[in-house]
């Protein structure tokens, strides 16, 4: 069972569109961070949200945290080829080191 | 000032081998966790090192080792490899009081024939 489910697995969309994505789970978390990971390489921190109902921006992303720090989403204002990659969440439990991580969103950003 | 570094980038063994990956953490952090990460998966937790300690294990076999010095650079040694251990391996450094903030290096490419 995976602790956080991220939806939609896939997306392929055009350039100048907007999107959402997912991160989603029954446990509550301290914080929650977004990745962003290209091939063979390693995840590149884009937020990190601690606080329930939290909504941070940076440039065209948006991030927000639930109320109930359980889910989270991401959403990208006119999105360009550059923003092509793998999304990833990753959260983080009170009193623990580890990242439990989402399997990802594949985005595709077509011109 | 320099992120998060590791090395080798690449490594190609043969089962029942015997492979040390290395990481350096970014400047002035002190935690240093290790992942691996499966093509299509997202990265899973090995363990983490605080004051040259083991702070923390995923679910790996004792065949996964680690190893924190001093100036906080870290190692990984796996045992007898099998072909399942064939991933990405990424190193993440922190600072322990930090909030789940962890910068993550480019990982090391394991295969195992």
């Amino acid at each position: 069972t995976q602790l956080l489910e991220q939806s939609p697995q896939f997306l392929s969309i055009q350039e100048g569109e907007n999107l959402t994505v997912y991160c989603n789970s029954s446990s509550v978390f301290s914080s929650l961070q977004w990745y962003r990971q290209e091939p063979g390489e390693g995840p590149v921190l884009l937020v990190t949200v601690v606080t329930g109902g939290e909504v941070k921006k940076l440039k065209r992303l948006t991030f927000q945290f639930g109320d109930a720090r359980k889910d989270s989403s991401l959403h990208i204002t006119a999105a360009q080829p550059g923003d092509t990659g793998l999304y990833l969440c990753a959260g983080a439990r009170g009193g623990q080191g580890n990242l439990i991580f989402g399997k990802g969103t594949k985005l595709s950003v077509k011109p | 000032d320099a992120g998060v570094t590791q090395s080798p980038t690449h490594l190609i063994k043969t089962r029942g081998q015997q492979v040390t990956l290395r990481c350096s953490p970014k400047s002035g952090h002190d935690t240093v966790s290790w992942y691996q990460q499966a093509l299509g998966q997202g990265p899973q937790f090995i363990f983490q090192y605080y004051e040259e300690e083991e702070r923390q294990r995923g679910n790996f076999p004792d065949r996964f080792s680690g190893h924190q010095f001093p100036n906080y650079s870290s190692e990984l040694n796996v045992n007898a490899l099998l072909l399942g251990d064939s991933a990405l391996y990424l190193c993440a450094s922190s600072l322990v009081s930090a909030w789940g903030t962890q910068y993550f290096g480019p990982g090391t490419r394991l295969l195992v024939l």
